[in-house]
Order: structure tokens, then sequence, then C-alpha cells
């Protein structure tokens, strides 16, 4: 696709429930990044890729929070026993590569998680 | 560890006045800077970036920054405000302490553009 997408827009989910958020980065980028963005926040960096594997988790709040990207391309957030506290937009974004921080992240519209 | 401040959650000006969005950084090595803009249900939007090139540097929609090492500052500025100027902004850092890859935020700055 032209952009970045994720699905769905919108997710409500009951507390204890588990959930899942898909991200489809812009074709041919390698690097992969998932944001959190509660209200009246700025984004907060949760696990970056590069390729397969995870090279920067360090933003993972705590293990109930895991991600994948088994091919290099798609990326799912997971989330286990979801808490109230959970309740934010999930950004994905994508890069030509890691390399250096220089290149732009391109950000998708995000997932609205609410857990009720 | 390296972080952004954003002065003021809200910045208010008329259409055609000046627009300035303040950013401070904390980093003990040049970083790499940025600002994105949000639009309402939208995914984030790359203005402009420092990456230790030319420190006035230009980006998409009118809007310019410069890096000013002295005073730690990447403020974001417009001559003249268009309504459709209305939205979030954000400054964000990369550099070594962060790893480079990652993106450090700011809180944002809305900025409220009237008639």
């Amino acid at each position: 696709g032209a952009g970045v997408s994720q699905t769905p827009s919108n997710k409500v989910t009951e507390k204890g429930k588990y959930v899942e958020l898909r991200c489809d980065p812009i074709s041919g980028h390698t690097a992969l990044y998932w944001y959190r963005q509660s209200l009246g926040q700025g984004p907060e960096f949760l696990i970056y890729f590069q390729g397969t594997g995870a090279a920067d988790d360090s933003g993972l709040p705590n293990d109930r929070f895991f991600a994948v990207r088994p091919e290099g391309s798609v990326s799912t957030l997971k989330i286990q026993r979801t808490e109230r506290g959970d309740s934010a937009v999930y950004l994905c974004a994508s890069s030509s590569d890691g390399a250096g921080g220089r290149n732009e992240q391109f950000f998708g519209p995000g997932t609205r998680l609410t857990v009720l | 560890a390296q972080s952004v401040t954003q002065l003021g959650s809200h910045v208010s000006v008329s259409e055609g006045a000046l627009v300035l969005l303040r950013c401070n950084y904390s980093s003990s090595v040049p970083p790499y800077l940025f600002w994105y803009v949000q639009y309402p249900n939208q995914g984030l939007q790359l203005l402009l970036k420092y990456t230790s090139a030319a420190t006035l540097v230009k980006g998409i929609n009118g809007f310019e920054a410069e890096f000013k090492k002295s005073e730690t500052s990447f403020h974001l500025t417009k001559p003249s405000a268009h309504m459709s100027d209305a939205a979030e902004y954000f400054c964000a850092v990369s550099g070594y302490n962060t790893g480079f890859q990652k993106l450090v935020f700011g809180t944002g700055t809305r900025l409220l553009v009237s008639p």
C-alpha cells in the first residue's frame, strides 16, 4: 500500500481479555516501530524491529505485551490480560531502515484500544 | 536519558499571525531533532528534521525550525498561520543515548488558529 496501515482502527475489549493489533508497514521498509499514545501525551516507544528480529524492546511496559514480525513485514502487537490502563492509541511506524535515526518514520493512523 | 520539553500545551494565534512553537531538548551529545504534526484521527506526519547539517531547517507547509545548540532549542516557526495549520504538534529527539532508532516525543502543543 501507499502508507502504513493498522487494523482495527478501534478495539473495545473487557478487562482481562487478550487483544491483537496489526500493522502493515510500507512495502520494502525494514524497520518497524510500535508506540503508545495516551490521552494528552506524546507517543511513547514500545518496540523496534529490524527485519524479523526485535532490536530494541526496552519500551514494553511488562510481560503482558509482546510483538512479532515473523516474515519481516507485517507485525502484530499482542496484549494479554488487558487492564484499563492499557487504553490508549497504539501507533505503528516504519522506515526504510533504522540506521542512525536519520530516516523518516512514517506513521499509521493508529488503533484506539479501549479496555472496559 | 534524552528528552524534549514543549512549553505550552496550547498556543492560539490569529490567521496570518506568526506561529512559534517551543521545543527544548536535553542531550549530552548533538541529537537528531524532528517536528511532527498530527491532525485529528490521522497519523503523525513529519514536518522537518535536523540531522547535523544546516542549523536552519525548512519543512513542508511553510514551517521552519532552527537548531540552537547554545540554547538547546529547536523552535518551530511559520511566518503566517493558516486555518489549516490547526493541529497537534510534537517535537521529538533521537540520538546516541536513545540508540538512534527510537524517537522520544514531547507532550505536544495544540495550535489553535482563529479567523
